[in-house]
């Protein structure tokens, strides 16, 4: 069965600090990824997604992810975070079946 | 379009209880699914539909039943309500897998 795996479940930044959260999962064919945000007190929305083509994928507001087969990983990284980046972040596979399955989350806090 | 709607927002059940999360999307969405997100553990899928007429489980199917009656309808059904029911039920739809996944903006249960 496909799973995530989101290792950092609370990760605490100042403003202007990088960011990489980890995402991994378990299929060894093709997949489907996504990363999704929530901010406090509202639903999830989506951040980025990766289905084929360049492993570099570009999302909004500032966010990009890079997909590397070899290692299962769909990391999610911004170069520079601001407070406004602060929310939980989820990772999600699609692997050959009609099932979107989320990771746990990872909780961002950003300071000013 | 108004998107995904989900009713209630908020719910109190006693334990044994019975009741229906309803969900609605104006899109033409085929696929529709439903989470329960919980602290630490993120969104586990309990069940989900490719279209009407067409419905199977998810990670956590005890306890609930759906149908799809509909394209735009979705209902999620606690057949006996338990304190470990007492969650944020988000209701969700997609077009395909290629594509993303819009959620509503969830029902808060508890269940005494």
């Amino acid at each position: 069965a496909q799973s995530v795996s989101q290792h950092n479940h609370h990760v605490i930044l100042s403003e202007a600090a990088s960011l990489e959260l980890g995402c991994n999962y378990s299929y060894g064919g093709t997949v489907n990824l996504f990363w999704y945000v929530q901010y406090p007190g509202q639903h999830l929305q989506l951040l980025l997604k990766y289905f084929s083509g360049d492993p570099l994928v570009k999302g909004i507001k500032g966010f990009e992810a890079e997909f590397i087969k070899s290692k299962f990983s769909f990391n999610l990284r911004k170069p520079s975070v601001q407070w406004s980046d602060t929310a939980e972040y989820f990772c999600a596979v699609n692997a050959g079946t009609d099932k979107l399955i989320f990771g746990t989350g990872t909780r961002l806090q950003v300071f000013p | 379009n108004a998107g995904v709607t989900q009713t209630p927002k908020f719910q109190v059940l006693k334990t044994g209880q019975s009741m229906t999360l309803q969900c609605a999307q104006d899109m033409n969405h085929e696929y529709m699914s439903w989470y329960r997100q919980d602290p630490g553990m993120g969104l586990r899928l309990i069940h989900y539909s490719v279209g009407a007429g067409i419905t199977d489980q998810g990670e956590v199917p005890n306890g609930y039943n759906v149908s799809r009656s509909t394209t735009e309808d979705f209902p999620l059904r606690l057949l006996s309500a338990a304190p470990s029911q007492t969650s944020v039920y988000f209701c969700a739809s997609r077009m395909s897998d290629y594509n993303e996944q819009f959620f509503g903006p969830g029902t808060r249960l508890t269940v005494l």
